[in-house]
C-alpha cells in the first residue's frame, strides 16, 4: 500500500528556533500533500494544502509566515515552524492522497510531536 | 460550513460484543467517507472506505452509508480490547479535501 514517510517522529526545541519537519511519498507520486495538527484530546485540524510547484493553501487562522511549506517535488513536502514558542507545541501530521480521485482516502504520515520549551 | 459530526463517547462495550460507531455529515456534496483509527499518541490509519449506499464488509468490520440521511456508520462485530481507540470519520470535499469529525473513542473491556 502507500506510504508516506514523515520526519522527524519527535522534536524538542527551544523558543524562538525553528523546526523543519519533512514529509515523504515512498511508492507514489503526490501532487497535494495536507498538513494537520493535533492538540491533545482534540481532532484534526487541517491547516494547509500542499501543492507541488505552486504555493500552499492556507486555512483561516494559519499564520502562512510562521508555518512555511513547501513542496518542491512530487515526493516530498516541508513544513518549517518558524519562530517556535510553546503554544506551538503539537502533534502535526502530514497525509497524501495515492491518486488524483476525489475517491481516493489519505494515508497519513507517523507524525512529528513537536515540544516547544 | 461542512461539517462532520460525532459522539465523543467514550463508548464502552464487552469483549466480543458488537461495537456501533455513527457519524452524520452536512454536505450533500461529499461523496467519499472514510474511517481511521487513531491509538494514542499516534496517526491515524485508514480502516476502510465507502462510497456507495449500503453495506460494505471487511472481515470483523462494516461500514455503512445511508446518503439520504447524511449517516455513516461503522461496525465492529467480535470487539477486542486492541480495538480500543478513537475512531475517526471523514468526509471528502473538493480537491481531495478531508473534514473529520471530532472522532469516538472506544473502550473495549476484557
Amino acid at each position: 500500500g502507500a506510504v508516506v514517510s514523515q520526519h522527524p517522529s519527535r522534536v524538542i526545541c527551544k523558543s524562538g528556533t525553528s523546526v523543519k519537519i519533512e514529509c515523504r511519498s515512498l511508492d507514489f507520486q503526490a501532487t497535494t500533500m495536507f498538513w494537520y495538527r493535533q492538540f491533545p484530546k482534540q481532532s484534526l485540524m487541517l491547516m494547509a494544502t500542499s501543492n507541488e510547484g505552486s504555493k500552499a493553501t492556507y486555512e483561516q487562522g494559519v499564520e502562512k509566515d510562521k508555518f512555511l511549506i513547501n513542496h518542491a517535488s512530487l515526493t516530498l513536502s516541508t513544513l518549517t515552524v518558524t519562530s517556535a514558542h510553546p503554544e506551538d507545541s503539537s502533534f502535526y501530521i502530514c497525509s497524501a492522497p495515492d491518486r488524483a480521485s476525489q475517491n481516493s482516502p489519505l494515508h497519513f504520515g507517523n507524525g512529528t510531536r513537536l515540544t516547544v520549551t | 460550513q461542512k461539517e462532520v459530526e460525532q459522539n465523543s463517547g467514550p463508548l464502552s462495550v464487552p469483549e466480543g460484543a458488537i461495537a456501533s460507531l455513527n457519524c452524520t455529515y452536512s454536505d450533500r456534496g461529499s461523496q467519499s467517507f472514510f474511517w481511521y483509527r487513531q491509538y494514542s499518541g499516534k496517526s491515524p490509519e485508514l480502516i476502510m472506505f465507502i462510497y456507495s449506499n449500503g453495506d460494505k464488509e471487511d472481515g470483523r468490520f462494516t461500514a455503512q452509508l445511508n446518503k439520504a440521511s447524511q449517516y455513516v456508520s461503522l461496525l465492529i462485530r467480535d470487539s477486542q480490547p486492541s480495538d480500543s481507540a478513537t475512531y475517526l470519520c471523514a468526509a471528502n470535499n473538493a480537491g481531495n479535501m478531508l473534514t473529520f469529525g471530532g472522532g469516538t473513542r472506544l473502550m473495549v473491556k476484557p
